[in-house]
């Protein structure tokens, strides 16, 4: 199996500019989550989806982010306009349902907004 | 709501020497715990979970964690380090009936040669 596979793996992009981050989780799975990783909040849950449906958002720090499933290989989570302050890991991950099923990660998309 | 945490931002220890990484977690019902590795520039990797059964768990690359339910507890522990093992290792917790997994801080292990 190819993994979760996510594009681009780094990006550097100027303030106010869109930023696209892209997803495609492993076959077969019907959950698919986003993660945030920076140094100083460790890990932290952005959206998840359910057989491509949105289920929590809670995470989303603000309108600048969306998230998107428009079919169960594919997920996209855009931030526009994106700011400094945005830059992180943005992790992708996906796992089957189930009782205690394990969720499988991307290699990342390093962002850097200058 | 669940939580978790992993009280030590790093831990040294000497290549041979017995490790332990700590994991405390707090959830509603019964939980599903779960040990994660991080190298440099890399994806999170599943290194073990609990989900049930002997509260011992083992899992790759000779990792094993013990549930401790009195304590809310799940450390990760080694019996021999390697080198190899520095990394950064994250513990996550998921409420039975609930679809999310939270992630703990991280915890930077050094293994010194």
């Amino acid at each position: 199996d190819a993994g979760v596979i996510q594009s681009p793996r780094h990006e550097v992009t100027e303030m106010g500019q869109e930023v696209t981050l892209r997803c495609k989780p492993i076959s077969g799975h019907d959950y698919l989550f986003w993660y945030r990783q920076t140094m100083m909040r460790g890990l932290e849950l952005l959206i998840y989806f359910n057989n491509n449906v949105p289920i929590d958002d809670s995470g989303m720090p603000e309108d600048r982010f969306s998230a998107k499933m428009p079919n169960a290989s594919f997920s996209t989570l855009k931030i526009q306009p994106s700011e400094p302050r945005d830059s992180a890991v943005y992790f992708c991950a996906s796992r089957t349902g189930g009782t205690g099923n394990t969720i499988y990660f991307g290699e990342g998309s390093w962002l850097t907004v200058v | 709501a669940q939580s978790v945490a992993q009280p030590e931002d790093q831990v040294n220890v000497a290549e041979g020497n017995p490790l332990t990484v700590k994991c405390t977690y707090s959830v509603s019902g019964n939980p599903y715990l779960f040990w994660y590795v991080q190298y440099p520039n890399r994806g999170l990797q599943f290194l073990l979970k609990y989900i049930t059964g002997d509260n011992l768990v083992k899992g790759s690359y000779g990792f094993e964690a013990e549930f401790n339910k009195s304590q809310t507890s799940f450390h990760l522990k080694k019996p021999s380090a390697l080198v190899s093992d520095s990394a950064l290792y994250f513990c996550a917790v998921r409420d039975i009936g609930d679809d999310k997994i939270i992630f703990g801080k991280g915890t930077r292990l050094h293994i010194l040669p």
